[in-house]
């Protein structure tokens, strides 16, 4: 029974470079989201999905983009590094748009 | 804007009912609240949520005061594993859950 698996779990990247990170879930849920947390904070809202195809932006989506091509996943690209976007990254998953949500394990990115 | 307010930190003794108070004095009639946890930086992990009655589950117990400005999650016999950072937030079904500070949760034995 994975959940809601996230890979990679640590990453450096360089001040330019990009990266995806994945998320994967095998729970049949329609509802996606990613978050990022700096530290000593709450969770913000990058960007989420309520179905295969259907994407919105969050609170802070400048810097990320995502896509949904299937239900089990969502991945988010991080085009051209900044220090800024050194954080954790939560990818989320819900079944209905009222339900609780299931969690990763998270992300640990820096960016140097 | 979280939209609630709860204490930064809070201390419990182990085998004693934890209390965490939450403030959201502004809520309006279609929002739930809803409590999630989160233990040293892990993904959080959902607790509960309610609208207006009191709920109950395996892991707590919220209480709703009846003018809806306020709730209490209870923990009724917390242990060390309990030790966490608690959010508690208002939902009204647009995709987004504000996260606050949080109030960390200090278990000791």
């Amino acid at each position: 029974n994975a959940g809601v698996t996230q890979t990679p779990k640590f990453r450096i990247l360089k001040i330019g470079q990009s990266m995806t990170l994945q998320c994967a879930q095998d729970m049949n849920h329609n509802y996606m989201y990613w978050y990022r947390q700096d530290p000593g904070m709450g969770l913000k809202l990058i960007y989420y999905s309520v179905g295969a195809g259907i994407t919105d932006k969050g609170e802070v989506p400048n810097g990320y983009n995502v896509s949904r091509s299937t239900t089990e996943d969502f991945p988010l690209r991080l085009e051209l590094a900044a220090p800024s976007q050194t954080s954790v990254y939560f990818c989320a998953t819900q079944l209905t748009g009222g339900g609780g949500y299931t969690f990763g394990s998270g992300t640990r990115l820096t960016v140097v | 804007d979280a939209k609630t307010t709860q204490p930064p930190s809070m201390d419990c003794a182990e085998g004693r009912a934890a209390n965490l108070p939450c403030n959201h004095s502004t809520i309006s009639g279609n929002e739930y609240v809803y409590w999630y946890r989160q233990i040293h930086s892990q993904g959080p992990q959902y607790i509960i949520h309610g609208l207006k009655n009191n709920e109950t589950n395996e892991m707590a117990s919220l209480i709703i005061t009846e003018d809806r400005k306020s709730s209490t999650l209870i923990l009724p016999h917390a242990t060390l594993r309990d030790t966490a950072v608690y959010y508690c937030m208002r939902w009204w079904g647009n995709y987004q859950l504000i996260w606050g500070a949080g109030t960390k949760l200090i278990i000791k034995p």
